[in-house]
C-alpha cells in the first residue's frame, strides 16, 4: 500500500540549474508534508514542510509546493549545489492523530548535481 | 545544535539472539519513534512511543519487538529473537510537538543478523 510514491528513483542536473523533485500521495487525511534529505551511513535530516493549510513554503534556497488537488508536492532546489546531491525523501502524516505522528515515507529520490 | 544519539552503529548478531539497540532521544522531546529501513527498500514505520506508553505500532512490530524507556533519557529497541529479514537500518527519532514538525532522526545502527 504505498500512500506516498516517489516515482523518480534517480534524477541528475547540473550545478547551477533547478532541481525538481516529486512526490504524490493518495490518503487525503495528510495534513502534514516533509522532505528530509539522506547520505550514505546517516540517519534522514529534516529540509523543509508544508502543512495542507499552505500550497507553498520557501527556505532558502528550497521550495516546497502543495498541490491539494492533485495530491501532489514538489521539492525546488534552485540553485543546485553538488552537495546537495543525497536521496530525498517525501514524507506525509496526520496532524489530529492524537499522540501518534508517525510519518509515511516514498521510497526517496536519489539526486546527482553534477559540477 | 540538539541530535538523537544511537549505539551501536553497526551490530553483527546471531540469528535467534537477543538484540538492544540503543537511543537517547532530545531531552525536551515527548514523542518517540522507531522506523527501520531494509537495503533498497522504503524507510517504515515500526513504533510510536508517549507518555511511557505506545501509542501506535505496526504490524512489523510483532511480539518479538519491544520498546522501553527505561530511566528518562534512553530510549531502546529490544528484538528478542532476530531473524535473518531482521537486518535493516534501524533508526530512531524523537519529536516535541504534534504535527510532525521538529521530528529529529538519530544516524541509525545498521543491525545485520547472520
Amino acid at each position: 500500500d504505498q500512500q506516498v510514491k516517489q516515482n523518480s528513483p534517480s534524477l541528475s542536473v547540473q550545478e547551477g540549474r533547478i532541481s525538481i523533485l516529486n512526490c504524490d500521495y493518495t490518503n487525503s487525511m495528510f495534513d502534514y508534508f516533509l522532505w528530509y534529505k539522506k547520505y550514505p551511513a546517516e540517519g534522514p535530516t529534516f529540509l523543509i514542510s508544508i502543512s495542507s493549510i499552505k500550497d507553498k513554503n520557501e527556505d532558502g534556497r528550497f521550495t516546497v509546493f502543495l498541490n491539494k488537488s492533485a495530491k501532489h508536492l514538489s521539492l525546488h532546489i534552485v540553485p543546485s549545489q553538488p552537495g546537495d546531491s543525497a536521496v530525498y525523501f517525501c514524507a506525509a502524516g496526520v496532524s489530529n492523530a492524537g499522540n501518534n505522528r508517525k510519518l509515511i515515507w516514498g521510497l526517496g529520490t536519489s539526486l546527482a548535481v553534477n559540477p | 545544535e540538539p541530535e538523537v544519539t544511537q549505539t551501536p552503529s553497526h551490530q553483527v548478531t546471531q540469528m535467534g539472539q537477543e538484540v538492544i539497540l540503543r537511543c537517547v532521544p532530545i531531552s525536551n522531546h515527548l514523542y518517540f519513534y522507531w522506523y527501520r529501513q531494509i537495503l533498497g527498500q522504503k524507510v517504515e514505520f515500526l513504533v510510536s512511543f508517549y507518555n511511557n506508553e505506545i501509542s501506535e505500532k505496526s504490524e512489523i512490530f510483532d511480539d518479538q519487538f519491544s520498546v522501553e524507556r527505561p530511566d528518562g533519557s534512553n530510549f531502546t529497541l529490544k528484538i528478542r529473537s532476530t531473524k535473518l529479514e531482521d537486518s535493516a537500518m534501524y533508526f530512531c527519532a524523537s519529536s516535541w510537538t504534534t504535527g510532525g514538525y521538529g521530528y529529529t532522526f538519530g544516524s541509525g545502527t545498521r543491525l545485520t543478523v547472520v
